[in-house]
């Protein structure tokens, strides 16, 4: 059975730090890896989605990267900002069972980071 | 840029009673999904839909609950007697085909009383 662990569970930073989030996965059997954004109360928003062929993804300043046969994936913040505040999920999308592609999600990174 | 929509983003139901979430995916995605998160723990897979049919549950997933399609645009949760554990936040999402990510609704939050 595929498990997800994400350190650390939380992280507080001074603005303009630059961080990094881990996730790790038991199964490298998998399909893509997908990093989420959730603040408090609110809904998932997708932040990168790394195929398992791929070794990293940009958008801004995040970058993500998948070492899919040691089971890990990596989130890096740069020049970090109070806005940047909110739980980070990883979910990975296992191959086998059904082709449905069901995600099995970490507990997330409650990132905090202050003025 | 599309976005699936839940409604109601907060619902507070008595103990017993049935209640229907609902969802609009986005228009050309093909697979649909009900995840909850229970306050403080992981996000959790329910059900994913398919064709018009249920493609796979979990064992959550049991007889109190049932989704639905009634038209090409909603897609709906049912708990027909809700139990307090029950509440958590429900999201819905959808994708289209292939290895394309999810989006995500933003989540109604249900709390059974």
């Amino acid at each position: 059975k595929q498990e997800v662990t994400q350190i650390p569970a939380a992280l507080s930073v001074p603005e303009g730090e630059n961080l990094v989030l881990n996730c790790s996965f038991t199964d490298s059997a998998i399909y893509n890896l997908q990093w989420f954004r959730q603040d408090p109360g609110k809904g998932l928003t997708s932040l990168l989605l790394i195929q398992s062929s791929q070794r990293e993804q940009t958008s801004g300043r995040l970058n993500a990267s998948l070492d899919k046969s040691s089971g890990r994936s990596t989130l890096y913040i740069a020049a970090s900002q109070p806005g940047d505040s909110a739980t980070y999920l990883c979910a990975v999308r296992p191959i086998g069972g059904t082709s449905y592609g069901k995600l099995t999600f970490g507990q997330g990174t409650i990132l905090t980071v202050h003025p | 840029e599309p976005e699936v929509t839940q409604t109601p983003s907060h619902q507070v139901t008595q103990m017993g009673q049935e209640v229907i979430l609902r969802c609009v995916p986005i228009s050309n995605h093909l697979y649909f999904y009900w995840y909850r998160q229970i306050l403080g723990q992981k996000v959790e897979f329910l059900v994913s839909f398919y064709n018009n049919e249920i493609s796979e549950k979990s064992e959550i997933f049991d007889d109190q609950f049932s989704v639905e399609r009634p038209d090409g645009s909603n897609f709906t949760l049912k708990i027909r007697s809700t139990k307090l554990e029950d509440s958590a936040m429900y999201f819905c999402a959808s994708r289209s085909l292939g290895l394309s990510g999810y989006t995500f609704g933003s989540g109604t939050r249900l709390t059974v009383v």
